[in-house]
């Protein structure tokens, strides 16, 4: 069975920072991995994919991930955050076969402090 | 296009009354799901559809059921409401390519039910 994990609820940064939200999978065969962002009181929107090909990723808002295959990982990256980048972060995954619905992580709630 | 629309998008219920969430979607997408988001649960899955007239069950489908008679339209129903439903419910809908969602889904702007 496919799963996903956000190791930390809460992250905290200083505007201007680097900012790194965590996600893990675990799959059978090569994944189909997602980043959603959520604003409060909002529905979900799609920040960035990885379905094959370069490792690094380059989403919304200048966002990217990088999909790691041997740390079973797909962080998502910001080089300097913004308070605006103050949101829920939703890690998912998905094999790519079948009817295979996708997973998603319980979140992360990014902080970003002006 | 509109996207994904849901409706309503508050409503209170009493225990044991029934009601229906609606969801559509103008992206001509065959693959539609429904979601139930509680806090510190993240997004779990209720019910899924990957074409008109097919549904299956995702991870948490007791006391809810779903038709999908067309492409568009994916409601949700409530049958008997109790206060462990009290939730945001989010609709979502995606590409297919040979059966198999591809992509990214969109998603609906919620519906907050709570039940008293």
């Amino acid at each position: 069975a496919q799963s996903v994990a956000q190791p930390e609820d809460q992250v905290n940064v200083a505007e201007g920072n680097p900012l790194t939200v965590k996600c893990t999978y675990s799959v059978s065969g090569n994944p189909y991995l997602f980043w959603y962002v959520q604003y409060p009181n909002r529905g979900l929107q799609f920040l960035l994919k990885y379905i094959t090909g370069d490792n690094l990723v380059k989403g919304s808002y200048g966002f990217e991930a990088e999909f790691n295959k041997s740390q079973t990982s797909f962080h998502l990256k910001k080089p300097s955050a913004l308070v605006s980048d103050s949101a829920l972060y939703f890690c998912a995954v998905r094999v790519p076969s079948g009817n295979t619905p996708l997973v998603f992580g319980k979140g992360t709630r990014l902080s970003v402090i002006a | 296009n509109a996207g994904v629309t849901q409706t309503p998008k508050f409503q209170v219920l009493k225990t044991g009354q029934s009601m229906t969430l609606q969801c559509a979607q103008d992206m001509n997408h065959e693959y539609m799901s429904w979601y139930r988001q509680d806090p510190g649960m993240g997004l779990r899955l209720i019910h899924y559809s990957v074409g008109a007239g097919i549904t299956d069950q995702g991870e948490v489908p007791n006391g809810y059921n779903v038709s999908r008679s067309t492409t568009e339209d994916f409601p949700l129903r409530l049958l008997s409401a109790a206060p462990s439903q009290t939730s945001v419910y989010f609709c979502a809908s995606s590409y297919t390519s040979g059966g198999t969602p591809t992509g990214e889904q969109y998603f609906g702007p919620g519906t907050r039910l709570t039940v008293t």
